[in-house]
């Protein structure tokens, strides 16, 4: 079975200052790796996707993420962070042969000014 | 651009009672999921549609049942509704014809609360 874990509950950060969530996972065979933005009382917004290929991956709003192999993690940054980058992360792979994301507990990035 | 539409937004029901929640995919896509997020949780695969058939089946209760129509909107239906259901539920969709794994939209989900 496979499983994503995130192991920050909260992770703090100045703006302007550089910023990494974290994500380890373990799945069967290649992993298919996506983070995930939530906003209070809002849907989860698509940030970024690693299926193959170049190990960072780019995503919106200046998101990037490093896919490594032989840790199977799969990281998230930026090199400046905003006051607006405040929400939950969640990261979530996806399993060969299936379509249903299996999500980590997420991350509560909280950015001061 | 469309999103993934979800209806309604909110929802209060008794305990026992039957609740079904809507959902409208972006247009073109192909396969529907439905994920359920409890208080502080991480969402969870509840089932999944590719061109109007079951593809996948995650901790789906008995007493949810689901399905998606001709025009690729989906319905999730739960009936015999417990407190332990109270929980945002999420629609998303994508477009995964030729199999390949395209991230999936997520609509702004429905909070469903049992009284």
């Amino acid at each position: 079975a496979q499983s994503v874990a995130q192991p920050e509950d909260q992770v703090n950060v100045a703006e302007g200052n550089p910023l990494t969530v974290k994500c380890t996972y373990s799945v069967s065979g290649n992993p298919y790796l996506f983070w995930y933005v939530q906003y209070p009382n809002r849907g989860l917004q698509f940030l970024l996707k690693y299926i193959t290929g170049d190990n960072l991956v780019k995503g919106s709003y200046g998101f990037e993420a490093e896919f490594n192999k032989s840790q199977t993690s799969f990281h998230l940054k930026k090199p400046s962070a905003l006051v607006s980058d405040s929400a939950l992360y969640f990261c979530a792979a996806m399993d060969t042969g299936r379509r249903a994301l299996t999500f980590g507990s997420g991350t509560r990035l909280q950015v001061q000014p | 651009a469309a999103g993934v539409i979800q209806s309604p937004r909110h929802l209060i029901k008794e305990k026992r009672e039957t609740a079904t929640l809507k959902c409208y995919p972006i247009p073109r896509h192909d396969t529907v999921y439905w994920y359920q997020q409890g208080p502080g949780q991480d969402p969870q695969f509840l089932i999944s549609f590719y061109e109007k058939m079951q593809s996948d089946k995650g901790s789906i209760p008995d007493r949810f049942s689901a399905q998606q129509f001709s025009d690729y909107h989906s319905e999730l239906n739960m009936s015999s509704l417990e407190l332990g259901d109270s929980a945002l539920y999420f629609c998303a969709s994508s477009l995964e014809g030729g199999g390949a794994h395209n991230e999936q939209f997520f609509g702004p989900g429905t909070r469903l609360t049992v009284l």
